[in-house]
């Protein structure tokens, strides 16, 4: 059993939606971070989250610790945003670079 | 700077041969993994190095072997390959954490590995 789950598993927008993208963990975890995988395969580091809130242009990641909740915004979408987003969560007591990953959403915002 | 590089970009093996995927990044991270993706799992760890000559297994180590004898390189061997073993890898690279902390993680592009 994969102990992060994300949701929705896919997403379709039209441009200009808010997007939300949720991901959940079993147990106490030291970080989350979010990633982008993009068509072509490559794989890039949006945010890293132990708490609150980080904004970085149209996207916002937010976590609540109690919950053991994650989310990840987009504002006003655009279809370059198309691609698979990840949540990765780092357990507490795990060794620095054992990073247990979601399956992905795979988003689609359409013209 | 080049980041995390990987090489090949593609490969195909008979069962039961043998070869390395190298990886190399040149940003002085201490801290370098290998990572599988195959469709609807999640990236799973194959083994990983916080630093030159300190290796350990992650969650599906079995059939690979790795050595960090640099702390610039951190290639994966195959050492019989087996149809369960397509996939893509991907390596990657961060600095050394601070307390509990884990830090921003940087991607090699993957290699597409096919075993007939």
């Amino acid at each position: 059993k994969n102990e992060v789950e994300q949701s929705p598993q896919n997403l379709t927008a039209q441009e200009g939606e808010f997007i939300t993208i949720n991901c959940s963990y079993s147990v106490g975890i030291s970080a989350l971070h979010w990633l982008q995988q993009h068509p072509g395969g490559g794989i890039v580091s949006l945010f890293m989250l132990s708490s609150g809130k980080k904004k970085h242009g149209r996207l916002i990641a937010t976590i609540n610790i109690q919950e053991k909740h994650s989310s990840l915004h987009i504002t006003a979408s655009h279809p370059r945003d198309s691609a698979v987003y990840i949540c990765a969560v780092r357990f507490y007591g795990g060794a620095t670079n054992k990073l247990i990953f979601g399956t992905g959403t795979l988003l689609a915002v359409q013209p | 700077n080049a980041g995390v590089t990987q090489t090949p970009k593609f490969q195909v093996l008979k069962t039961g041969q043998s070869m390395t995927l190298q990886c190399a990044q040149d940003m002085n991270h201490e801290y370098m993994s290998w990572y599988r993706q195959d469709p609807g799992m999640g990236l799973r760890l194959i083994h990983y190095s916080v630093g030159a000559g300190i290796t350990d297994q992650g969650e599906v180590p079995n059939g690979y072997n790795v050595s960090r004898s640099t702390t610039e390189d951190f290639p994966l061997r195959l050492l019989s390959a087996a149809p369960s073993q397509t996939s893509v890898y991907f390596c990657a690279s961060s600095r050394r954490s601070v307390g509990i902390y884990t830090d921003t993680q940087y991607f090699g592009p993957g290699t597409r590995l096919t075993v007939l």
